[in-house]
């Protein structure tokens, strides 16, 4: 079985501050890929960033940084320099070669407050 | 490029009534999936098109909900009769191929409630 928390039900900052959202995951396979994707208030949810197991290399894009640590099942985001247009719900999410169907964590409503 | 179109964007009905949702995906989209996000959970797969063949429908209960896509493009999820506990946001998205790696692209949703 395989399983994704999200411990940061709301997260509230003051605009310009860093922030970082929390992911767990859990599953039996050696081979899997990981996803971040925002919901912003229109609904739709947008693709952020995916990496597979076999690349722990960290990542950086713009203000965007994830950190992927196989030792501790953790794919955290952290934002930089938070700007009012991130606030949104963000999701974690893992699927794998044995079960494909992505598995979403329960989200993180993130709110930057101008 | 056009992204997921979605139809109707909100829906109210009684419960015991019938619903129906419209996707289109993104033009060359092999696979179609619809989704079901109730307020506070992450999405749940309800069922996984690639072209007019279901790959996965395990979590659809096939006894009220039902889900075709003719000719591998534009398809149609149906709720009959609803239930209060069908209120919720449904998904529809698509993605080029089908793996577990894929990208998927979502629509804007349909958000029903049910009386």
């Amino acid at each position: 079985a395989q399983k994704v928390t999200q411990a940061q039900t709301e997260i509230s900052v003051v605009e310009k501050e860093d922030v970082t959202l929390d992911c767990v995951y859990e599953t039996r396979d050696t081979t899997y890929y990981l996803f971040w994707y925002k919901q912003p208030p229109s609904g739709e949810l947008v693709f952020l960033i995916r990496r597979n197991s076999f690349d722990e290399q960290n990542e950086i894009s713009g203000r965007y940084s994830w950190n992927f640590q196989k030792s501790t099942s953790s794919f955290n985001f952290t934002i930089t320099a938070s700007q009012v247009v991130d606030s949104a719900v963000y999701f974690c999410a893992l699927s794998n070669f044995g079960n494909e169907k992505l598995t979403f964590g329960t989200g993180t409503r993130l709110t930057i407050i101008p | 490029e056009a992204g997921v179109a979605q139809s109707p964007r909100y829906k109210i009905i009684e419960k015991r009534q019938s619903v129906a949702f419209w996707c289109n995906p993104i033009s060359g989209h092999a696979t179609l999936y619809w989704y079901q996000q109730i307020l506070g959970q992450g999405p749940k797969l309800l069922i996984q098109f690639q072209n007019n063949g279901v790959v996965d429908d395990s979590q659809l209960p096939k006894d009220r909900f039902s889900a075709e896509r003719l000719k591998g493009v534009d398809s149609t999820l149906k709720i009959q009769p609803a239930k209060l506990e069908d209120s919720a946001v449904y998904l529809c998205a698509s993605s080029l191929g089908t793996g577990a790696g894929e990208k998927l692209f979502f629509g804007s949703g349909t958000q029903l409630s049910v009386l």
